[in-house]
């Protein structure tokens, strides 16, 4: 069965800092991915997906995404993090009829 | 354009009673699901439905009931609450088999409190 795993619960940086989330997947074939962001007291917003084709994955609000078959991974990075992505970001794999989670890293930004 | 509705947002239950999470979309999607927010585990799949008249079970469905009579409604249904299912639940949609790469929308969260 396929899972997510995303090995930091929190991370800090700094506003105007580099940041990278970590996700790692087990999946048999080639995996739908997808990362979400989730501010305090809302629901979940679509960042990026992956299905097929370019590795690197262009989303909203300045995120890209890069995926590495040989590692199973799929890295979310931002070159300058803006106070407002002070969120909680989870990776998702698609197939068959589900979606699964991982269970998710909380963003704070530093002033 | 409402997207995924969710009704209540807030609800107190206590241990024992019945209640139902409401559910509609008015985007016309065929897949619907009911997932569940714990701190720690991500979201995990309650149940689902590839269309009006089937639903299936995800990752934890026991103590959950779901409907599925008509394309706009998903209601999810708590036989007999539990303080193991205090937890924020989602519904989501999509166009087709979310699992295929097509975008899930998510409703803005139903928070459950079972006393």
């Amino acid at each position: 069965a396929q899972s997510v795993t995303q090995p930091d619960i929190h991370i800090t940086v700094s506003e105007g800092a580099s940041l990278e989330l970590r996700c790692n997947y087990s999946y048999g074939a080639t995996p739908y991915l997808f990362w979400y962001v989730q501010s305090p007291g809302q629901g979940l917003q679509l960042l990026l997906k992956y299905f097929s084709g370019d590795t690197l994955v262009q989303g909203i609000k300045g995120f890209e995404a890069e995926f590495k078959r040989s590692q199973s991974s799929f890295n979310l990075r931002k070159p300058s993090v803006h106070w407002s992505d002070a969120a909680e970001y989870f990776c998702a794999v698609g197939a068959s009829n589900d979606m699964r989670f991982g269970a998710g890293t909380r963003l704070t930004v530093k002033p | 354009n409402a997207g995924v509705t969710q009704t209540p947002k807030f609800q107190v239950l206590k241990t024992g009673q019945s209640m139902t999470l409401q559910c509609a979309q008015d985007m016309n999607h065929e897949y619907m699901s009911w997932y569940r927010q714990d701190p720690g585990m991500g979201l995990r799949l309650i149940h689902y439905s590839v269309g009006a008249g089937i639903t299936d079970q995800g990752e934890v469905p026991n103590g959950y009931n779901v409907s599925r009579s008509t394309t706009e409604d998903f209601p999810l249904r708590l036989l007999s609450a539990a303080p193991s299912q205090t937890s924020v639940y989602f519904c989501a949609s999509s166009y087709s088999r979310g699992g295929r790469g097509n975008t899930i929308y998510f409703g803005e969260g139903s928070w459950l409190t079972v006393v």
